[in-house]
């Protein structure tokens, strides 16, 4: 089955600056990737996705870049701030294929510092 | 629109004990999914729901089952209560069987077994 890798485990930077987390993943026939925000107690929020037909998505402050070949996808907060701070997962699958289930990294908790 | 609604939010059981967890996901949606988040770590997927049909299973034991009724909420069932089994379980829903169709996660059960 699919396994997803994902690092730092944590990851403080100053506030303005930018944060990257990076996934990894096994399974080569994957084609979707969100990303997801989840704070203290709170649901995970889809923050963005890609799929596998793209290489790179943007919304605002907020990328997501894919590389099929080498199988890792990455994270990029530009112009962090402290609303930011929360734990960020990755996941994959193989949507469209019959099970249509998320594998999810283990997490990464960003501390913005102001 | 109200989002997913799970419930309860928090149950505290003894070990060998039973316990259904309920969920009811956006109008409209018709594929329900369940997961399992322990401190710590990502949601792994225990089961996916579409037309009231389960369509996906994860790596978990028999003891773990769900259902879908005809108004799409759904129900997850844990018989023989393990401390193991103390974590956050997630409710995902989506329009469609594919995950690209509006993925959105309910708040959680916290369940603690004692």
């Amino acid at each position: 089955g699919e396994n997803v890798e994902q690092h730092p485990s944590t990851l403080s930077v100053q506030e303005g600056d930018s944060a990257v987390i990076k996934c990894t993943y096994s399974d080569s026939a994957s084609n979707y990737f969100p990303w997801y925000k989840q704070e203290l107690g709170k649901r995970p929020q889809l923050i963005i996705d890609i799929r596998s037909n793209v290489g790179e998505k943007k919304d605002q402050r907020i990328a997501v870049t894919l590389n099929k070949t080498a199988k890792h996808f990455s994270l990029h907060i530009t112009e962090t701030q402290p609303e930011d701070s929360a734990v960020y997962f990755c996941a994959a699958s193989r949507s469209n294929f019959g099970n249509e289930k998320l594998t999810f990294g283990t997490g990464t908790r960003l501390t913005i510092i102001p | 629109d109200a989002g997913v609604t799970q419930s309860p939010t928090h149950l505290i059981k003894t070990r060998g004990q039973h316990v259904t967890l309920r969920c009811s996901p956006i109008s409209g949606h018709k594929s329900v999914s369940w997961y399992q988040q322990v401190l710590g770590q990502g949601p792994q997927f225990i089961f996916q729901y579409y037309e009231k049909e389960e369509r996906g299973r994860g790596n978990f034991p028999d003891r773990f089952s769900a259902r879908q009724f005809p108004n799409y909420s759904s129900e997850l069932n844990v018989n023989a209560l393990l401390l193991g089994d103390s974590a956050l379980y997630l409710c995902a829903s989506s329009k469609g069987r594919q995950l690209n169709y509006g993925y959105t996660f309910g708040s959680g059960t916290r369940l603690t077994v004692v």
